[in-house]
């Protein structure tokens, strides 16, 4: 199983450019997530989407839009690219209920640079 | 509102070793807590949670952490490290009674074991 996986893995922006960053898991989970992780941060929750046809802001969704496409498909995009979002993001899967209550799955992450 | 501070960002040890990585948390409500593991270039995995039950939690790999309610703490120890262990470590904490049971992120302690 390949569990959950984002592509691209590294990405270089300018700023003012947009992109969307991809993540499929075949684990057919329920819940997906997008955290960003910044040094001395930990991770912070960007959006998540408690199932098919949800989403929901979380800690730090300024800048930042989300689609469920289907239960396999979770997308986030960055419509006009910060130096500020310089960052490596995230992407999570768990059965359900939330990454709190059930084991959440990570993938490899996309490391993402606006110059 | 809930929130997790490891007390140090890093710890330096000696293989065959122990060590102990601190984690307290503030929550006003019962809360569910756990331990990530985040090798070189590589996404998060689960260490070891605890949910209910024993305040005694052991994973697969020696480690094994404590939760005190009384001290809101739930530290990561390990009785002999490896060069192995070599790696960035989260605590987080989850309050159940919240919606999506989301999951708060401390901000790291790496864990450097040196031969």
């Amino acid at each position: 199983n390949a569990g959950v996986t984002q592509t691209p893995k590294f990405q270089v922006l300018k700023t003012g450019q947009s992109m969307t960053l991809q993540c499929a898991q075949d684990m057919n989970h329920n819940s997906m997530y997008w955290y960003r992780q910044d040094p001395g941060m930990g991770l912070r929750l960007i959006y998540y989407s408690a199932s098919e046809g949800t989403t929901d802001k979380g800690e730090v969704p300024n800048g930042y839009n989300v689609s469920r496409l289907n239960k396999r498909e979770f997308s986030l995009r960055l419509e006009s690219a910060a130096p500020s979002q310089t960052s490596v993001y995230f992407c999570a899967s768990s059965y359900g209920g939330g990454p709190g209550l059930t084991e959440a799955f990570f993938g490899q992450g996309t490391r993402l640079t606006v110059v | 509102a809930q929130s997790v501070t490891q007390l140090d960002s890093q710890v330096p040890v000696f293989e065959e070793a122990p060590v102990e990585l601190r984690c307290n948390y503030s929550s006003s409500v019962s809360v569910y807590l756990f331990w990530y593991v985040q090798y070189p270039n590589q996404g998060l995995q689960l260490l070891l949670k605890y949910l209910s039950g024993s305040t005694l939690v052991e994973s697969i790999n020696g480690f094994e952490a404590e939760f005190n309610k009384s001290q809101t703490s739930f530290h990561l120890r390990k009785p002999s490290v490896h060069i192995s262990d070599t790696a960035e470590y989260f605590c987080a904490v989850s309050d159940y009674g919240g919606s999506q049971g989301n999951l708060i992120f401390g901000k790291g302690t790496k864990l450097s074991v040196k031969p």
